[in-house]
């Protein structure tokens, strides 16, 4: 088992650019999230998913789309980046049984916006 | 966790010495207390969990404690190894099933 993969791992865009990080798990889990990491924060709750082709609101979604099209994959989107949006993304992931916490977490994707 | 802008707080402990990580938590209606460990470049991990209803649990040289009197959550990890070192935070899982908040963390640094 790979677990979670993300990709790609490092990424460098120029305000306004857009592109789409890919958030792959092979454990069969129903619930998969996305997090940004900020230093001197905790993790933050961007968007989430309780499954395939559904998606919800997390904590600080603006600015960001996902979709989840395959209960394996969960993309998330930005369509115009801004400098505020430098920072580590997570993506995680768990089965529908476990408590909400026990979420597996890809190795993350390090994104700077200039 | 408690904000301390933009560098986290480090604990230095040497090889072998047991190692006491400290969290402050904000929600008293809390159901689930949760300790992770990130490794440098990787993602977090999930070390250890405790109920609100318990106030001491142990896994395999980790315990944790908690004080629901002055909303705090520590992490022990006994005999500290090189392999220890991380950062470490708490969580906090407050009802609802997406509910899940996150501290700043702790970076521990395991001196050979």
């Amino acid at each position: 088992n790979a677990g979670v993969t993300q990709t790609p791992k490092f990424r460098v865009l120029k305000t306004g650019q857009s592109m789409t990080l890919l958030c792959a798990q092979d454990m069969n889990h129903e619930y998969m999230y996305w997090y940004r990491q900020d230093p001197g924060m905790g993790l933050r709750l961007i968007h989430y998913s309780v499954g395939e082709g559904t998606t919800a609101k997390g904590e600080v979604p603006d600015g960001y789309n996902v979709s989840r099209l395959k209960k394996q994959n969960f993309l998330l989107g930005l369509e115009s980046a801004a400098p505020s949006q430098t920072s580590v993304y997570f993506c995680a992931s768990r089965a529908s049984h476990y408590l909400p916490y026990e979420q597996y977490f890809g190795p993350g994707t390090r994104l700077t916006v200039t | 966790g408690e904000s301390v802008g933009l560098h986290l707080p480090t604990l230095s402990v040497q090889e072998g010495d047991n190692s006491i990580i400290n969290c402050a938590y904000s929600n008293s209606a809390s159901d689930y207390f949760i300790w992770y460990k990130q490794e440098s470049g990787k993602g977090p991990q999930f070390i250890i969990d405790i109920r609100s209803n318990m106030d001491k649990r142990q896994g395999q040289r980790v315990t944790v404690l908690l004080n629901k009197t002055v909303k705090h959550l520590s992490l022990q990890i006994a005999a500290t190894q090189p392999g220890d070192s991380a950062v470490y935070f708490c969580a906090e899982n407050s009802g609802g099933y997406q509910k899940v908040t996150f501290g700043i963390g702790t970076k521990l640094q395991v001196i050979p």
